[in-house]
């Protein structure tokens, strides 16, 4: 079965450009499509960006051009950049695998995570 | 863009029915969809498209929507169950992809 692992820096510092990559194992990354989302302490999820339908790629506008999505097929996994990182950024960052919505016809939620990693911006 | 509202916790006896809400402007015309996350483990889907179960989920995990509302229910609660939920949607007309707040789950 199609297992997800992030894995990362755990710790940065201000105005660095924090990497996490999204190990797909027991599948395949090219067929299927991937988001990033986050946990700040003591707040809900909030949806980063995602690798979608026909390749494209979306943001929150809340990240204001910080965030890259990319998937790099060679290694089975897909990665998030997110630049300049602030205090703000320190989350719970999770990997996520869309699901189909028969009921919309469109890949809508997300049926498959990882554990998370814990991700700290020290100032 | 806007986000979904849902309480901050909600505490049942064991046995019991234990009720998430989750409101805001994009519910009545998009789908809803649940979470579960118990500490240190990865969200789990328990509900997709307002009542469909993914495989493994049991019925007593069920869901409804009226208006610019959904509602996730947990019948016979059990320890087990204790956990954060979260509702989310995809609204293709905005930022796609909406979470609500999480409601913590306390089992009495």
């Amino acid at each position: 079965q199609v297992q997800l692992q992030e894995s990362g820096p755990g710790l940065l510092k201000e105005s660095e450009t924090l990497t996490l990559t999204c190990t797909v194992s027991g599948g395949s990354v090219t067929t299927s499509y991937w988001a990033w989302i986050r946990r700040p302490p003591g707040k809900g999820l909030e949806w980063i960006g995602c690798y979608y339908y026909g390749g494209i790629t979306k943001y929150n506008p809340s990240f204001r051009s910080r965030a890259t999505v990319l998937i790099e097929t060679t290694r089975n996994h897909f990665s998030l950049s997110l630049t300049s990182v602030t205090a703000a950024d320190t989350a719970e960052y999770f990997c996520a695998r869309f699901g189909y919505s028969y009921a919309n016809g469109a890949w809508q939620y997300f049926d498959l995570w990882g554990q998370g990693t814990q991700v700290t911006v020290s100032s | 863009s806007s986000a979904l509202s849902q309480p901050p916790s909600v505490s049942v006896a064991p046995g019991q029915t234990a009720t998430f809400t989750c409101g805001g402007s994009n519910i009545a015309s998009n789908s809803v969809h649940w979470y579960q996350r118990k500490p240190g483990q990865a969200p789990v889907l328990v509900l997709y498209d307002e009542v469909d179960r993914p495989s493994g989920i049991p019925e007593r995990f069920f869901g409804s929507r009226s208006g610019n509302t959904a509602t996730l229910s947990i019948s016979g609660v059990e320890a087990g169950d204790e956990a954060d939920y979260y509702c989310q949607v995809w609204d293709g007309s905005s930022d796609p992809v909406l979470f609500g707040g999480g409601t913590k789950l306390i089992v009495l």
